[in-house]
């Protein structure tokens, strides 16, 4: 079983702030997705990461992929309470039948 | 967003009593994935569907069975639900490939007495 470890747990932050989360893994993963969920609804993707040292950015959020695809970050820049949720890294591995492994999450939550 | 609705949204039921959760989805999507969500446990596969009945076991499938009549839904049932499976279900799809951009549904909240 493939494990992805998401740190930290919990954040709390002020409006403004930058922060940045992580997802490691002692494996390799074909592709890295990243969602994120709100509170009473369904993940949702944000971006999907699939070379080793690939950075992607989306408005203020930068997704990077570790160059040897065991780990991967994702930077927000001047946090918005829009910001506030669940942040789920999930990985797959093609050598494993392209299963899908989820990390346990971060949760954020900034504050005006 | 990807249309997706799950039934019910809410759920109460005692232990040992039947239950099943649907997964509708308008939009012609081959794969669909059932996946349940614990703290501390994260979003675990259940099981999933890569056609109309045809279906395979996910990580955590004992307890659980499943079936696709038709493309675009996909059920998920608890033969004789226990309190293990109380829990947040929720059901995915995917277009493009197996596990590739998966839009999820809002959600079962079940609770098993």
């Amino acid at each position: 079983t493939q494990l992805l470890e998401q740190s930290p747990q919990f954040l709390s932050i002020q409006e403004g702030e930058n922060l940045t989360v992580y997802c490691n893994s002692s494996s390799v993963f074909s592709s890295l997705q990243w969602y994120r969920q709100e509170p009473g609804e369904g993940p949702v993707l944000l971006v999907t990461v699939v070379t080793g040292g690939e950075v992607k950015k989306l408005k203020r959020l930068t997704f990077q992929f570790g160059d040897a695809r065991k780990d991967s970050s994702l930077h927000i820049t001047a946090a918005q309470p829009g910001d506030t949720g669940l942040y789920l890294c999930a990985g797959t591995n093609n050598n494993a039948g392209n299963m899908l492994t989820f990390g346990g999450g971060t949760r954020l939550m900034v504050k005006p | 967003d990807a249309g997706i609705t799950q039934s019910p949204r809410h759920k109460v039921t005692e232990t040992g009593t039947p239950v099943t959760l649907r997964c509708h989805q308008t939009e012609n999507h081959r794969y669909m994935y059932w996946y349940r969500q614990d703290p501390g446990h994260g979003l675990r596969l259940i099981h999933y569907s890569y056609g109309v009945k045809d279906t395979d076991k996910g990580e955590v499938s004992d307890g659980y069975s499943v079936s696709r009549s038709k493309t675009e839904d996909f059920l998920l049932t608890l033969e004789s639900a226990t309190s293990s499976q109380t829990s947040v279900y929720f059901c995915a799809i995917s277009k493009t490939g197996f596990n590739e951009k998966l839009f999820f549904g809002s959600g079962t909240q079940l609770s098993v007495l």
